[in-house]
């Protein structure tokens, strides 16, 4: 079975702090890794996936298999960074699964 | 493109109603899934398509049905609804039948069964 942890709910920053949101899985297989975001009343979009290797909006996220994590890191957060974040994991059988998110509040 | 989108946006049902929500995308994608999104639980896939006239079940899909006779369409049928699935119901589509690539998502259904 193939699960995604968010252990934060809420995670309230001040603009200008590092922040990190937090995400682990369990896979057997080789796990593919995304990140999405939603800001309010909007619809889920994609932020990062872990096989691009790619910094978004000054977002990053590096899988370490050993300890079974992905987590979402930006150096310095804006207000605008303020929306729900969702970890996903796809496996082999078609069906990508969501953690229960991350709602990051930045304070200006 | 319009992209991925859902009627009606917002929806309300009485107990053992049943209704049917609309999903269409117009990218030619081949994978489309229905998700239900509700507080302290994220999303939760209800059902997928990997094309036309091939359907899976997801983590939660009793209580709905869904067919896909093409590959623009993707309805979502609530058989007889129940409370329990007031929800945000988002569907969400990909380029190809996996999930190694980007899900395009709808702009949701909010729908309270009451």
């Amino acid at each position: 079975a193939q699960r995604v942890t968010q252990p934060e709910k809420l995670l309230s920053v001040f603009k200008g702090a590092p922040v990190e949101l937090k995400c682990n899985y369990s896979y057997s297989g080789s796990p593919e890794l995304f990140w999405y975001v939603q800001h309010s009343r909007q619809r889920l979009q994609l932020l990062l996936r872990h096989i691009s290797r790619e910094s978004i909006k000054g977002f990053t996220a590096d899988l370490n298999k050993g300890e079974t994590s992905f987590h979402l890191k930006k150096p310095f957060a804006q207000e605008e960074d303020s929306a729900m974040y969702y970890c996903a994991l796809g496996g082999s059988n078609y069906k990508l699964t969501f953690g229960k998110g991350t709602l990051l509040t930045v304070n200006p | 493109n319009a992209g991925v989108t859902q009627t009606p946006k917002f929806q309300v049902l009485k107990t053992g109603q049943s209704m049917t929500l609309q999903c269409a995308q117009d990218m030619n994608h081949e994978y489309m899934s229905w998700y239900r999104q509700d507080p302290g639980m994220g999303l939760r896939l209800i059902h997928y398509s990997v094309g036309a006239g091939i359907t899976d079940q997801g983590e939660v899909p009793n209580g709905y049905n869904v067919s896909r006779s093409t590959t623009e369409d993707f309805p979502l049928r609530l058989l007889s609804a129940a409370p329990s699935q007031t929800s945000v119901y988002f569907c969400a589509s990909s380029s190809q039948a996996g999930v190694s690539y980007e899900q395009y998502f709808g702009p949701g259904t909010r729908l309270t069964v009451t």
